[in-house]
């Protein structure tokens, strides 16, 4: 089954204390992407990934690193987590990214952080 | 600065009567436009687009409007059913370079049977 799958589901944590949403697509999709979800905000890009290697910042990517060592992986780190870092995350994939595929966005189920 | 907003946070409607969900931008460079649907516990999932240079497109009981003078579209769902029941998120896109997706805030749909 195509999927984008995101672990964990569910994920309460400390200030302070370096964490790693993990995200992989069975698909072979070339772009990846992180979003958070906030209330009142909508949906806000932290960062994107056009291929192996290639990587680029979104709205919002204070606080965030990613990777994109591999094609079908895409972590997102957390190095130093405060509370305002607490929120609904989304990991989307897609073959490409251009104006004739680009409602080809598969997103995962998401990640609730809390950090305490 | 909110380029996309929808301001409804939510909206309730009769199960069978039409439901119609707004979105306004202010980018001009936008110029493709996509609605998406949530449910809770799962991820977006794409629901119907439209590119500038339409006004309309329809796809079964799903109709999106631009209106491009006005910087605004509107989600027409006709008849409304219980399963349309989600959070919906509008999207505007760029075809200048920009690979990103920029999102509203989102519209909770509430069908009531």
């Amino acid at each position: 089954e195509a999927q984008v799958t995101q672990n964990p589901r569910y994920l309460i944590t400390v200030t302070g204390k370096k964490l790693t949403v993990t995200c992989s697509q069975n698909m072979n999709h070339e772009y990846m992407s992180w979003y958070r979800q906030d209330p009142g905000l909508g949906l806000r890009q932290i960062y994107y990934s056009m291929n192996v290697e290639v990587t680029d910042k979104g709205d919002v990517p204070e606080g965030y690193k990613v990777s994109r060592k591999e094609k079908r992986n895409f972590p997102l780190i957390l190095e130093s987590p405060s509370p305002n870092q607490t929120s609904l995350y989304f990991c989307a994939s897609s073959p490409r990214w251009d104006i004739a595929t680009n409602e080809k966005l598969f997103f995962g189920s998401g990640t609730q952080l809390s950090v305490l | 600065d909110q380029q996309v907003k929808q301001n409804s946070p939510s909206l309730s409607v009769q199960e069978g009567r039409i439901s119609i969900l707004n979105c306004d931008y202010t980018n001009s460079m936008f110029d493709y436009f996509l609605w998406y649907k949530k449910y809770p516990a799962e991820g977006p999932t794409f629901l119907i687009s439209i590119s500038s240079i339409k006004d309309k497109n329809e796809d079964g009981r799903f109709t999106v409007f631009l209106n491009k003078s006005a910087k605004h579209l509107s989600l027409h769902i006709v008849p409304s059913q219980p399963g349309d029941s989600a959070v919906y998120f509008c999207a505007s896109l760029s075809n200048f370079g920009n690979e990103k997706l920029t999102f509203g805030t989102g519209t909770r749909l509430t069908i009531i049977p």
